[in-house]
């Protein structure tokens, strides 16, 4: 089956520690992207990236890095000058920019600061 | 920077009843996307209708599009329990120089048995 895959489905980070979530699919897509959820909130953009070795910064990029080195995979690293990282992170890939079938998502990481 | 907003933030009804809910946008868009979340979930692509159509159907779902008031209704007939959710809006323009697909805050369904 394709799909995307995110793991670890919960992650606990403690202060001052970085942390990496990572991102997978199998789509042959293009096209992927990092959202930041927060409760009753719509998505925010942190990162996006439409090709291989080439990223772009979304809305809310501070406090976040990613890499794309593979197709495949597009990890999140949350690093500590991320003050508020409590949130529930998506990501997504698309063909064509999503202009045809919309975004793919995964099922989500849950971060918490503990 | 917020694109889409849905409206109302939260629906409450009954199974077999139909639902509305409504997004509003302020800038042109080349297509507009509906999506749904399950609690706890991601995403799942619904529709996209372009900015040339006004009206698009997928099964119990009927989307409009009115260009002119910037906004857009999704439409789901004959609810089911199933069908409790959050739902998001979603448009693709050009902001700030580049494309982007931007969210609203979403919908919350919900339809009682």
């Amino acid at each position: 089956d394709g799909g995307i895959t995110q793991s670890p489905k919960y992650l606990f980070r403690k202060e001052g520690q970085n942390v990496t979530l990572s991102c997978e699919q199998n789509l042959n897509h293009d096209a992927m992207y990092w959202y930041r959820q927060d409760p009753g909130q719509g998505l925010r953009l942190i990162y996006y990236s439409q090709i291989v070795n080439d990223f772009q910064k979304g809305d809310i990029a501070e406090g976040y890095s990613v890499s794309r080195e593979k197709k495949e995979s597009f990890p999140l690293t949350v690093t500590s000058a991320q003050k508020n990282p409590t949130a529930f992170y998506l990501c997504a890939s698309s063909l064509d920019r999503g202009r045809v079938g919309g975004y793919t998502f995964g099922s989500g990481t849950r971060l918490t600061v503990v | 920077s917020q694109q889409g907003e849905e409206d109302p933030q939260a629906l409450s009804i009954q199974e077999g009843e139909n639902a509305t809910m409504n997004c509003s946008y302020k800038t042109s868009i080349n297509n507009l996307q509906w999506y749904r979340q399950n609690s706890g979930r991601g995403l799942v692509h619904l529709i996209l209708i372009r900015s040339n159509e006004r009206e698009k159907h997928s099964g119990r779902l009927r989307v409009t599009l009115d260009t002119s008031k910037k906004s857009s209704s999704l439409l789901i007939t004959a609810s089911r329990a199933a069908d409790t959710a959050s739902y998001f809006c979603a448009t693709d323009s050009v902001q700030g120089g580049s494309e982007k697909l931007v969210f609203g805050k979403g919908t919350k369904l919900t339809v009682n048995p």
